[in-house]
């Protein structure tokens, strides 16, 4: 069975600052995909970023990037200049065959 | 564009009462998913469906039921609602294929079992 881990309950970060969030996961496949949620106050999940598993190069979406080490099977997202709007729960996901598991979550504040 | 739709935003069931979920999507996905998501805690998949007339099981699939008649609807049953049942469920849809295999989310159902 594919698990992902957050082992970050809550994070907080003064605005204009950088934040990393953590993630790891577990899989006994080579071709997965990874991915990096927010859900506001609103309850909508918004896509932040994906990455390929088979592409070594880090992805990167405007302040927000990842850093995907396959081999450790970690996968966290750094948020540069973090503004108010940033503030949400964020979810790390492994998709493979059809099957998505999310980590139990990150609740991040930033702080004016 | 309207995307995923989910409909109703919220609903208290009582214990032993049976609905249905509704979930349309405007965007000629194939795929398309159903998850809960507890208090506090991540999504976890119920049902997909990867076309029209094919279902099959995610993680925790007991307690309920789905069916997909055409490709924009995907609703989910419950029968015999229990209060374990109390959630947030989400309905998502994706292309499908390996490289656009982005899930994209309605709104979400607040589900209350009294």
């Amino acid at each position: 069975a594919q698990t992902v881990t957050q082992s970050q309950p809550e994070m907080s970060v003064q605005e204009a600052e950088t934040v990393t969030l953590s993630c790891t996961y577990d899989t006994s496949e080579n071709n997965y995909y990874l991915f990096w949620y927010k859900q506001p106050p609103s309850r909508q999940m918004i896509l932040v970023i994906r990455q390929e598993a088979y592409k070594q190069q880090n992805a990167t979406e405007n302040r927000f990037s990842v850093n995907f080490q396959k081999a450790a099977k970690s996968f966290s997202l750094k948020i540069s200049d973090s503004q108010l709007g940033d503030t949400a729960m964020y979810f790390c996901a492994l998709y493979n065959n059809n099957d998505m598991r999310f980590g139990a979550g990150t609740r991040l504040t930033v702080k004016p | 564009n309207a995307g995923v739709t989910q409909t109703p935003k919220f609903h208290i069931l009582k214990i032993g009462q049976s609905m249905t979920l509704q979930c349309t999507q405007d965007m000629n996905h194939n795929y398309m998913y159903w998850y809960r998501q507890d208090p506090g805690m991540g999504l976890k998949l119920i049902y997909y469906s990867v076309g029209a007339g094919i279902t099959d099981k995610g993680e925790v699939p007991n307690g309920y039921n789905v069916s997909r008649s055409t490709t924009e609807d995907f609703p989910l049953r419950l029968e015999l609602a229990a209060p374990s049942q109390t959630s947030v469920y989400f309905c998502a849809s994706s292309p499908g294929t390996l490289a656009k295999n982005i899930q994209y989310f309605g709104a979400g159902t607040r589900l209350s079992v009294l």
